[in-house]
């Protein structure tokens, strides 16, 4: 049992589409990170929340704390957003939990 | 902007053997994770350096340890290397107080062949 579950596992959407991938955890956190990891490794952080939402550009993240549950939405979809989106906790016992990713291909 | 740094990028060694993997975290942070990451899987956290000091730790064995140096930068050492223990580790550095909620910097990993 993952204490952090994602879905999709894959995803596949044509240029322009809104893209949701959603993220539920099961254990008290104190933050809940969003990542994108590139073919190759390299990981960037897209948001890290405690609570409520943020907008970075196209880019929008919200996280329920009551029914922990957090979202990741991607407006206007363009082939560069395609690589894999993982969703990671820290727990209020400062240990990391990971999901599994989302694979997302953005089709011109 | 990151600017943590991890050596070597690629390494390749036979089963039994140890191996030292080095981090160079973004100026100004003394906080550093390391994380293992296997072919097609998310992360696993492996264990966090605050200030030279351990300061939480997954589920790994005894044999993997780590090293914070006074200048923040990080080794990760593994001993009796095993065929699983081949995989993708990545560190990441953030600033501030352990258990604080500081956004984590990540490097381009090291990618670790057991033969």
């Amino acid at each position: 049992k993952n204490e952090v579950e994602q879905s999709p596992q894959n995803l596949t959407a044509q240029e322009g589409e809104f893209i949701t991938i959603n993220c539920s955890y099961s254990v008290g956190i104190s933050a809940l990170h969003w990542l994108q990891q590139h073919p190759g490794g390299g990981i960037v952080s897209l948001f890290m929340l405690s609570s409520g939402k943020k907008k970075h550009g196209r880019l929008i993240a919200t996280i329920n704390i009551q029914e922990k549950h957090s979202s990741l939405h991607i407006t206007a979809s363009h082939p560069r957003d395609s690589a894999v989106y993982i969703c990671a906790v820290r727990s209020a016992g400062n240990q990391f939990y990971f999901g599994t990713g989302t694979s997302l291909t953005v089709i011109p | 902007e990151t600017g943590v740094t991890q050596s070597p990028t690629h390494l390749i060694k036979t089963r039994g053997q140890q191996v030292t993997l080095r981090c160079s975290s973004q100026s100004g942070h003394n906080t550093v994770s390391w994380y293992q990451q296997a072919l097609g899987q998310g992360p696993q956290f492996i264990f966090q350096y605050y200030r030279e000091e351990e300061n939480g730790r997954g589920n790994f064995p005894p044999r993997f340890s780590g090293l914070q140096f006074p200048n923040y930068s990080s080794e990760l050492n593994v001993n009796a290397l095993e065929l699983d223990d081949s995989a993708l580790y990545l560190c990441a550095s953030s600033r501030g107080l352990a258990g604080s909620t500081d956004t984590q910097y990540f490097g381009p990993g090291t990618r670790l062949t057991v033969l």
